[in-house]
């Protein structure tokens, strides 16, 4: 019973040059979420997909990221042209519905180190 | 105003004692379900206990507790029989029923257990 899968784990990019993270949620989970952790911080929340929809996305930013979470195939996170500031942990998360009751089960996280 | 507020940035415990870790919340939603994760120095985020707003009890999970403090809104850890391998970042977290998107995420405290 594999858990929230997350890749890479660790991913270097150069300012300028663009970064796709997957994640593949739990057998059976179709809600999808991202999370950033800055150093020293809590997990930001940033988006929230469904199989081929957007949910909520109030917690990206308005440019350089976008994500999608196809029929078929893992949720990818894309971020553009990264700079400094971009260097986080993203996580993601699935759950079985939106009910308040359920927990999120997160991934390892992608560790995105822009040099 | 913070959803979540965690106020004790680090804390140290001697092995075999218990240590309380502190959280308050805000919300206007009467549904709610409040969480704590624990995150070690390899970063994964791991699901420790939950709370239900409308539950009577107070959550256990072997050797974590949640004191739910409904009126004070306050959800505070308690840790019982620290472990060297307790020593972690501890989140506390909220997910509302009418906001049910996302979680939202408190600073976190960074436990220590001294041998």
């Amino acid at each position: 019973n594999a858990g929230v899968m997350q890749n890479p784990r660790h991913l270097v990019r150069r300012r300028g040059q663009e970064a796709r993270l997957r994640c593949s949620p739990m057998k059976g989970h179709s809600h999808v979420y991202w999370y950033r952790q800055l150093p020293e911080e809590g997990l930001k929340f940033m988006v929230y997909l469904q199989k081929e929809n957007i949910i909520d996305e109030s917690g990206m930013p308005k440019e350089r990221f976008s994500a999608e979470f196809p029929k078929e195939g893992p949720s990818i996170l894309r971020i553009q042209q990264v700079v400094r500031g971009d260097s986080a942990a993203y996580f993601c998360a699935s759950s079985p519905g939106q009910e308040a009751i359920y927990e999120q089960y997160f991934g390892p996280g992608t560790r995105l180190t822009v040099t | 105003a913070q959803k979540i507020t965690q106020t004790q940035p680090g804390m140290f415990v001697q092995e075999k004692e218990a240590v309380t870790l502190d959280c308050t919340y805000d919300t206007s939603d009467p549904s709610y379900g409040l969480f704590w994760y624990k995150q070690p120095s390899s970063g994964e985020m791991i699901f420790l206990i939950y709370q239900g707003s409308y539950d009577q009890q107070n959550a256990t999970e072997g050797r974590y507790s949640l004191n739910f403090q409904k009126a004070r809104k306050s959800a505070n850890l308690v840790i019982s029989a620290s472990q060297l391998g307790d020593s972690a970042m501890y989140f506390c977290a909220m997910r509302e029923r009418d906001t049910g998107n996302q979680f939202y995420f408190g600073t976190g405290t960074s436990l220590t257990v001294i041998p």
